[in-house]
Parts: C-alpha cells; sequence; structure tokens
C-alpha cells in the first residue's frame, strides 16, 4: 500500500536551514506528484510546494526564494531544504501525494505522519 | 492567491444530529475543491475531491456540494469518530490553499 514518512532534525536553530526527507512506498515518483505541506502548531496548514512526477517544481511564491525540493528515484526520496529558519517556520511538516483534479491541480490522497520541527536557539 | 474562508471556526453538535460546514472561495474555483478530516495528533485524512466526490473508504454520511465560490460539507447522523477539525482546500490556482479550518466537538 502506499506509504509516505517524513525524517529530519526536530530542532533547527534561527537563520539556519532545514533538510528534511519523504521516503515514499507503494508508489513511483515518476508517476506520481508529492508535495510538502506544513502547519504551526494548532493552526492551518499551508501548501509549501510540489514536485511533479516529470521532476519539475513549483512553489508558493510566500516561500519561494527560500525554498527548494527536490528526489532521488532509485531511493524513493523527496527532499526539502528551506534556508533561513525563523521561529514562525515552527510547524508539523508533511509531505502528501497529489491526485489530479480537473485542472491537473492537486488534492492530497495519501499522507505521511508528519515530522515536528522547532525553530529555536 | 485565493482566500479560503471556512465557516463556522468550532461547532458542537448531538450524536445523531446532522452538520453543515461552508467554504467560500474569494474568486471562482470551479468546483476544484477538497475537504479532510484530520483527529488530533494525525494528518489530514482526504474526505471529498472535485467538490462533491466521496473519497475511498470514507462513509457515505459525508457528502460536499457547491459551486463557483461556495461550497459545503454535510455530514448525516453524526457520530463520535467524527470529533475532529475539517478543511477545505483549493486546487484551482497556485498556491493551492486550506481554509481556516472548523473545530467539531460533540455536545
Amino acid at each position: 500500500q502506499v506509504q509516505l514518512k517524513e525524517s529530519g532534525p526536530g530542532l533547527v536553530q534561527p537563520s539556519q536551514t532545514l533538510s528534511l526527507t519523504c521516503t515514499v512506498s507503494g508508489l513511483s515518483l515518476t508517476s506520481n506528484s508529492v508535495s510538502w505541506i506544513r502547519q504551526p502548531p494548532g493552526k492551518g496548514l499551508e501548501w509549501m510546494g510540489v514536485i511533479w512526477s516529470n521532476g519539475g517544481t513549483d512553489y508558493n511564491s510566500a516561500i519561494k526564494s527560500r525554498l527548494s525540493i527536490s528526489r532521488d528515484t532509485s531511493k524513493s526520496q523527496v527532499f526539502l531544504k528551506m534556508n533561513s529558519l525563523q521561529t514562525e517556520d515552527t510547524a508539523m511538516y508533511f509531505c502528501a501525494r497529489g491526485e489530479y483534479g480537473y485542472n491537473y491541480g492537486n488534492y492530497f490522497d495519501y499522507w505521511g505522519q508528519g515530522v515536528m520541527v522547532t525553530v529555536s536557539s | 492567491d485565493i482566500q479560503m474562508t471556512q465557516s463556522p471556526a468550532s461547532l458542537s453538535a448531538s450524536l445523531g444530529e446532522t452538520v453543515t460546514i461552508e467554504c467560500r472561495a474569494s474568486e471562482d474555483i470551479y468546483s476544484n475543491l477538497a475537504w479532510y478530516q484530520q483527529k488530533p495528533g494525525n494528518s489530514p485524512q482526504l474526505l471529498i475531491y472535485d467538490a462533491n466526490s466521496l473519497a475511498d473508504g470514507v462513509p457515505s454520511r459525508f457528502s460536499g456540494s457547491g459551486s463557483g465560490t461556495q461550497y459545503s460539507l454535510k455530514i448525516n447522523s453524526l457520530q463520535s469518530e467524527d470529533v475532529a477539525s475539517y478543511f477545505c482546500q483549493q486546487y484551482n490556482n497556485y498556491p493551492w490553499t486550506f481554509g481556516g479550518g472548523t473545530k467539531l466537538e460533540l455536545k
């Protein structure tokens, strides 16, 4: 069955770079898109960006200058790198598989369990 | 960016009651709308996509409707396991955006 699992450091210092990995099973990254979505404690969800099945990427313009999403298809892994972290980046970070809607936008039918990242000195 | 406004922000209902949650988009999203359920400590789970299509394995007491800028999620015959937060999401335009959420509790 389809599974996604996030991993990475739980604590990052302000101004540093966050690196997260999403390891998938039961699906091929060359046939599926994967997005990163985050959720600050007690708050709503923010879509961060997507890596498409062809390896192309799209990002939320609000954080585009700080964000990079890449993948290693041989390892079934998707990576997130975000620099210049601040306390407001403290959140649960999820990866999720995208399914296509009417106009090829994505909704998310499989989610990882999430990884909590705290930005603090 | 398309703003998604959910109402109410919180809701208290009794077992067996019918509950409706609304989601309004700041512009037409052409039914490119999904609904998710999130229980405390868990990741969101897809309930509805394309405004009114039920996701696999989701009980038929959940239904979605709407068009244009106005959408709703209805839960018939509320069960205890439905206590959760609910989020809408538009995927018509970048960036894909979520509503602020509705927290559903039992009365």
